[in-house]
């Protein structure tokens, strides 16, 4: 599995949109790229994930850079329940689903 | 709610105990994965169950030990607990084994503290 840059921290006002950075320039082309979000002491929570065309769902949306090396999450109108850290991971399709590679995140903080 | 539970949710032993940790997978799941949550790092897999067999390992001791029964819920037993096992384990479950539309649905976790 590749691995993964992500800001340590990020900081955003509420009602504004949060772009989330992720730097995945060692991931292979059966990889996806995942985004999970971990509130605190809660357990993670599926965001979303893509392979190479960019994807929306009611939580967020994601962009894949053409040549795949990085990716940007982004919440459209971020909330202070957004607050958490969040998880980029690339994963194989031959990667057995639950097994789940997480770096450090990043945190980010939702002011109002 | 992912519909995903363990039992318990804070949990205290001594150094040198086993612990049981357990986890009840979401319904119509069949695979189950165990994680370690260290304070300020991200989850750490631990290890897999697909169908009752352990499907993949992390880096971890043979002390780290687990279970899955017919109805697919699980469970996690550390043995001669050290103060470094003090963690939140957090369980997931997914449907399947391989990679498709199943994403894993992580429960509440337990605080484990070893003292």
């Amino acid at each position: 599995d590749a691995k993964t840059t992500q800001p340590p921290s990020m900081d955003c006002a509420e009602g504004r949109a949060a772009n989330l950075p992720c730097n995945h320039s060692t991931i292979s082309g059966n990889e996806y790229v995942y985004w999970y979000r971990q509130i605190h002491s809660q357990g993670p929570q599926y965001i979303i994930h893509g392979l190479k065309n960019n994807e929306t769902n009611e939580m967020a949306s994601l962009i894949i850079t053409e040549d795949r090396k990085s990716s940007t999450l982004i919440l459209p109108h971020a909330t202070l329940r957004d607050t958490a850290v969040y998880y980029c991971i690339p994963r194989g399709r031959g990667s057995t689903l639950g097994r789940l590679y997480f770096g450090r995140g990043t945190q980010l903080t939702v002011w109002p | 709610e992912t519909g995903v539970t363990q039992s318990p949710t804070h949990l205290i032993k001594t150094r040198g105990q086993q612990v049981t940790l357990r986890c009840s997978s979401q319904s119509g799941h069949n695979t189950v994965s165990w994680y370690q949550q260290a304070l300020g790092q991200g989850p750490q897999f631990i290890f897999q169950y697909y169908r009752e067999e352990e499907n993949g390992r992390g880096n971890f001791p043979p002390r780290f030990s687990g279970l899955q029964f017919p109805n697919y819920s699980s469970e996690l037993n550390v043995n001669a607990l050290e103060l470094d096992d003090s963690a939140l384990y957090l369980c997931a479950s997914s449907l399947g084994e391989r990679l498709g539309k199943s994403e894993a649905f992580f429960g509440q976790g337990t605080r484990l503290t070893v003292v």
